[in-house]
């Protein structure tokens, strides 16, 4: 089945710690988001790419990370320097070349910090 | 700047009656795609419909419609004849669209809905 997974689904991390949570689809996708979720709140883009080995910020980059190394791979990492870093974290890809394409979203990590 | 609005944050219906969930945006773009999703309890988002900003014909799919209005800056979501199935929360979101291709979204804060038996 095609999709997108996201692991793991709970993350817990000590303060002061980097975590990276993973982001893989098998849609053939060029673009891939990365949006965290507080509660209230709508979704906020962490990082885009595009296109393998290119990746842009979002609106809240600060305190985390990515590569695009791989079409079908977009790891974020949540690195120390983010001040509030619990949240839920989405991830999701649409083909490129069309503003009309919607994009598709993971099942969602939910990272506490402890 | 954009901006969308979900004004409702939360709505509590009897199954069977009809809610409108309502979403009002922002943008200078003068070309531009409205999109709204779903969130069940599991957390996933699950696309519902598009609407780009050059069509404003009003949409009916099976107990869902849309009704898109450019005059307000309005995209409301009607559920017919609610289910139990149906709570969940709603997001409607803009588009931005990127220079090479795809879309930046923007989300509103969500609707929760909850329909009771």
């Amino acid at each position: 089945d095609g999709g997108i997974t996201q692991s793991p689904k709970y993350l817990f991390r000590k303060e002061g710690q980097n975590v990276t949570l993973s982001c893989e689809q098998n849609l053939n996708h060029d673009a891939m988001y990365w949006y965290r979720q507080d509660p209230g709140q709508g979704l906020r883009l962490i990082y885009y790419s595009q296109i393998v080995n290119d990746f842009q910020k979002g609106d809240i980059a600060e305190g985390y990370s990515v590569s695009r190394e791989k079409k079908e791979s977009f790891p974020l990492t949540v690195t120390s320097a983010q001040k509030n870093p619990t949240a839920f974290y989405l991830c999701a890809s649409s083909t490129a070349g069309s503003p009309s394409n919607e994009q598709f979203f993971g099942p969602g990590t939910r990272l506490t910090v402890l | 700047a954009q901006k969308v609005t979900q004004a409702q944050t939360e709505i509590s219906v009897v199954e069977k009656e009809d809610v409108t969930l309502d979403c009002v945006y922002e943008t200078r773009d003068t070309t531009y795609y409205l999109f709204w999703y779903k969130q069940p309890p599991s957390g996933e988002l699950v696309f519902l419909i598009r609407r780009n900003s050059f069509d404003e014909q009003n949409e009916i799919s099976g107990r869902y419609s849309w009704n898109f209005q450019k005059s307000t800056s309005s995209f409301n979501f009607t559920i017919t004849a609610s289910q139990v199935v149906d709570s969940a929360v709603y997001f409607c979101a803009l588009s931005h669209i990127l220079t090479g291709g795809g879309n930046k979204l923007t989300f509103g804060t969500g609707t929760q809905l909850k329909v009771e038996l």
